[in-house]
């Protein structure tokens, strides 16, 4: 199977604008989740989202979102960029085995990850 | 935040030697992962421990999880050059909602001298 992929790999953006990243899980994975990381606030879950529902949610403004398609594939989108929003973000996604979509014991597979530089 | 700690935070040996990081946390969980990363490059998952387990082996790696410390920790034996990375732990913490939420503890960096 193919593994979970991410476009763009890199990205250049001013402060003040938008972006939007993009994730394609792993053929059949029904859960995607978004991590953002940086060298001061290591890894940070942002966002998991399941049957295009977000499911769990991290400890990030509302400039960041994200939605998730019927196909799985899911974007997150950081509006009005601050230079702290410089990070490498990485998706994963999830199996999704058990009882009413609990992914309680499944593994992530993340992706190559997005490296956005805010200047 | 980080929810756990990894110990030490950099390690270095030689090719051949065996490797263990420690990783402590705070919450009750679900299970716990281990992961490797090269060089600020994608996570790759090495190992799941559910909380009812106590020890895992793949390969080279073995696990263990002592939940009444809330501590885990990954031996890599038999050490390779290609081993260097940066290993994280993550916890899936137990919560009253479904669902993943991983927390990573800070890493460990590992150099194998060859």
């Amino acid at each position: 199977k193919a593994g979970v992929t991410q476009t763009p790999r890199y990205l250049i953006k001013t402060r003040g604008q938008q972006v939007t990243l993009s994730c394609s899980p792993i053929s059949g994975h029904r859960s995607v989740s978004w991590y953002q990381q940086t060298p001061g606030q290591g890894l940070q879950f942002l966002f998991e989202y399941f049957s295009e529902t977000q499911r769990n949610k991290g400890n990030f403004p509302g400039r960041f979102s994200g939605r998730q398609f019927s196909n799985s594939r899911s974007e997150m989108n950081v509006s009005t960029l601050e230079l702290g929003d410089s990070a490498l973000y990485l998706c994963a996604s999830s199996p999704v085995r058990g009882l009413a979509g609990s992914s309680s014991y499944n593994e992530q597979f993340f992706g190559p990850g997005t490296r956005l530089t805010v200047l | 935040s980080q929810q756990g700690e990894e110990d030490p935070q950099a390690l270095s040996i030689q090719e051949g030697e065996n490797a263990t990081m420690n990783c402590s946390y705070k919450t009750s969980i679900n299970n716990l992962q281990w992961y490797r990363q090269n060089s600020g490059r994608g996570l790759v998952h090495l190992i799941l421990i559910r909380s009812n387990e106590r020890e895992k082996h793949s390969g080279r790696l073995r696990v263990t999880l002592d939940t009444s410390k809330k501590s885990s920790s990954l031996l890599i034996t038999a050490s390779r050059a290609a081993d260097t990375a940066s290993y994280f732990c993550a916890t899936d913490a137990r919560r009253e909602t479904s669902g993943s939420r991983l927390t990573f503890g800070e890493g460990t960096q590992l150099t194998v001298n060859p």
